[in-house]
């Protein structure tokens, strides 16, 4: 069975960092384009961001380029994402998906407060 | 960015009967390659959101023949001919054909 599995939420204050990961399993992942999706507490869905199954091609929502960094170790079937310069707004659950074939992971919770 | 406008925000719905949501994309989502990037997404109450529909009319595996998906180009629409209670949530429209991906704002179907 396909499982996606997020870790690494929590709570952070204003301008610090945290490190999101997603473990993979049931599927070739590292063929697969991977992405980020967040939802803040009672709104809808945002994508933040999206890698290509080798890795080299990364692409990101304008609310987070240049502190989010999206990365992958294909060797351990594992998705990361690098959120810098945390803010109030970036506050939401981070779910990891692969998109085209319907896979969801059940989310993590990153909450940006003093 | 492509803006994806979904209406109507709220429906409320007779179990048993039919319900519709449209999805109206800010231009065309037919990709270069051909293919239209267009999904529809359930999200019960406090679950991960849950692929219905992919490329339009295409029903996910295990998804109810109940609903389905109908559009092109720039207007879609997610067709659900009975509800049942168990189809209660937020229904989001989703366009992967180009970057930025882009949601509708959800339409929340619940029971009359």
């Amino acid at each position: 069975d396909v499982e996606l599995l997020e870790s690494g939420g929590g709570l952070v204050q204003p301008g610090g960092s945290l490190r999101l990961s997603c473990a993979a399993s049931g599927f070739k992942f590292r063929t697969q384009a991977m992405t980020w999706v967040r939802q803040a507490p009672g709104k809808g869905l945002e994508w933040v961001s999206s890698m290509s199954g080798s890795g080299r091609d990364s692409h990101y929502a304008d609310s987070v380029k240049g502190r989010f960094t999206v990365a992958r170790d294909n060797s351990k079937s594992i998705l990361y994402l690098q959120m810098n310069n945390l803010r109030v707004e970036d506050t939401a659950v981070y779910y990891c998906a692969k998109l085209s074939a319907g896979y969801w992971g059940q989310g993590t919770l990153v909450a940006v407060s003093s | 960015d492509i803006v994806m406008t979904q209406t109507p925000l709220s429906s409320p719905v007779t179990l048993g009967q039919p319900a519709s949501i449209s999805c109206r994309s800010s231009q065309s989502l037919v990709h270069s390659d051909g293919h239209t990037y267009l999904s529809w997404l359930q999200q019960r109450p406090g679950q991960p959101p849950r692929l219905l529909i992919h490329e339009i009319s295409n029903r996910f595996s295990g998804v109810p023949d109940r609903f389905s998906g109908s559009g092109t180009g720039t207007d879609f629409t997610l067709n659900i001919t009975r509800v049942e209670a168990e189809d209660v949530g937020v229904y989001f429209c989703m366009q992967a054909t180009q970057f930025a991906y882009t949601f509708g704002q959800g339409t929340k179907l619940e029971i009359k």
